[in-house]
This record gives C-alpha cells, sequence and structure tokens, in this order.
C-alpha cells in the first residue's frame, strides 16, 4: 500500500520563476492538505482540495494555488517567487470520511535563489 | 498570531530518562491534539493523538496530558531511547477538519546513550 508520495525531492529556483509541485494520495484517500515548513518551524497550512476543488485557504497569498485531479492527485503551484519562497512543502491526505491522522509524504525542498 | 505554542524548543535527555514537551493552545474550537514525530529528511507521522473529553491516554511509552481549562497539553516519552531522537510537533485541529491542522514549531529531542 502505497504512503503519500512527492516530486520532485529536490529543487532550485530563481526569484521570479513558478514552480509546480506534485502530489499523490495515500491509497483510498480523496483529500490533500498542503503545507509549508520553513527551517526550523512547524508546518504552515496553504489550502486543501476535496473533489478538485479548494476547500480551504491559510493565510498564503494568491501565488500559491494548486489543482487536484480526479484521480485525486494533487499539484501545488507557486507563480513569482520569493527567496522567502524557500521551505520543504508538505502534502498530507486524508480520507473525507475519516477524522483524525493525517498521513504526509517526504516533501519537496525548495531553495530559491 | 501563533495559535499554538510549544515549549521547549529543544531537549537533551540521557538514555532511559523521561522526556516533557509541552504545548498551549488559544482555539477553544479545537477538539484534536495529535503529536507527531519527524525524523530528518522525512514527513511528520502521528505518534499519539488526544480529544478534550480524557485527560489522558498511553500508548507504549508515550503519553498524553491534556489539561482544558488550562489550554495545555504534554507528550511524555518514558524510558526515552536514542532512537527517539527527533523533532516533535504537537498540534491541533477540529477532529473534523484535521487537514487542516495549526502546528507548534517542533522541539528537537536529542537523547544520548
Amino acid at each position: 500500500d502505497a504512503g503519500v508520495t512527492q516530486s520532485p525531492t529536490h529543487l532550485i529556483k530563481t526569484r521570479g520563476q513558478q514552480v509546480t509541485l506534485r502530489c499523490s494520495p495515500k491509497s483510498g484517500h480523496d483529500t490533500v492538505s498542503w503545507y509549508q515548513q520553513a527551517l526550523g518551524q512547524g508546518p504552515q497550512f496553504i489550502f486543501q482540495y476535496y473533489e478538485e476543488e479548494e476547500r480551504q485557504r491559510g493565510n498564503f497569498p494568491d501565488r500559491f494555488s494548486g489543482h487536484q485531479f480526479p484521480n485525486y492527485s494533487s499539484e501545488l503551484n507557486v507563480n513569482a517567487l520569493l527567496l522567502g519562497d524557500s521551505a520543504l512543502y508538505l502534502c498530507a491526505s486524508t480520507q473525507a470520511a475519516d477524522t483524525g491522522e493525517l498521513f504526509f509524504g517526504e516533501g519537496s525542498r525548495l531553495t530559491v535563489l | 498570531q501563533q495559535q499554538v505554542k510549544q515549549s521547549p524548543q529543544s531537549l537533551i535527555v540521557q538514555k532511559g530518562g523521561i522526556s516533557i514537551i509541552n504545548c498551549a493552545y488559544e482555539n477553544t474550537a479545537f477538539d484534536y491534539f495529535p503529536w507527531y514525530q519527524q525524523f530528518p529528511g522525512k514527513g511528520p507521522a502521528l505518534l499519539i493523538a488526544i480529544r478534550p473529553d480524557v485527560s489522558e491516554k498511553k500508548e507504549g511509552r508515550f503519553t498524553i496530558s491534556f489539561n482544558k481549562s488550562a489550554k495545555q497539553f504534554s507528550l511524555h516519552i518514558m524510558d526515552s531511547q536514542p532512537g527517539d531522537s527527533a523533532t516533535y510537533f504537537c498540534a491541533a485541529s477540529k477532529i473534523a477538519n484535521a487537514g487542516k491542522s495549526t502546528f507548534g514549531d517542533g522541539t528537537t529531542l536529542t537523547v544520548k546513550p
């Protein structure tokens, strides 16, 4: 049973560029949440996707956008990258009918130069 | 506004000792309080969780103590082992909405052999 998988694992971009990160949820899960984890800090909620729609959003600018596909996989897009966007981006999945545990992927480490 | 405050930032314990990490939350609507363990290069993984209808929950060497009136909860690791060395995050959410969790900033635990 595959867990949450994310790609790429590492990437380097320059300021102003755009990036797309990808996530496949755990088998049987239909809800995907994205988190940003800056160095030395806890994960911060970016947004959540369910039934191919953004259902909830944290305190992140519109430069952060996402998408969910019919197979429940998801993408996180960040436009006009800033140095401060350097972080570990985590994807977590749950099953909408379940409550509680989040299953996290290993993350995508983004460095903005 | 940080809604979950975690302390200490780092902790060093001898093998066999007790590790204690504390968290305080602000939002009284929260009703699900998990602890996550994160090893370097990995995503967070659920360790143990509690709901406010009980004051304590124990799973093996790990215990959560919960004080609803004080809006505080803590993780106790008994008989700490070098393999427990990791970063620990407390979190809080509504149990029906765990995908949108608020995390503390983490505690880096080092267990010395």
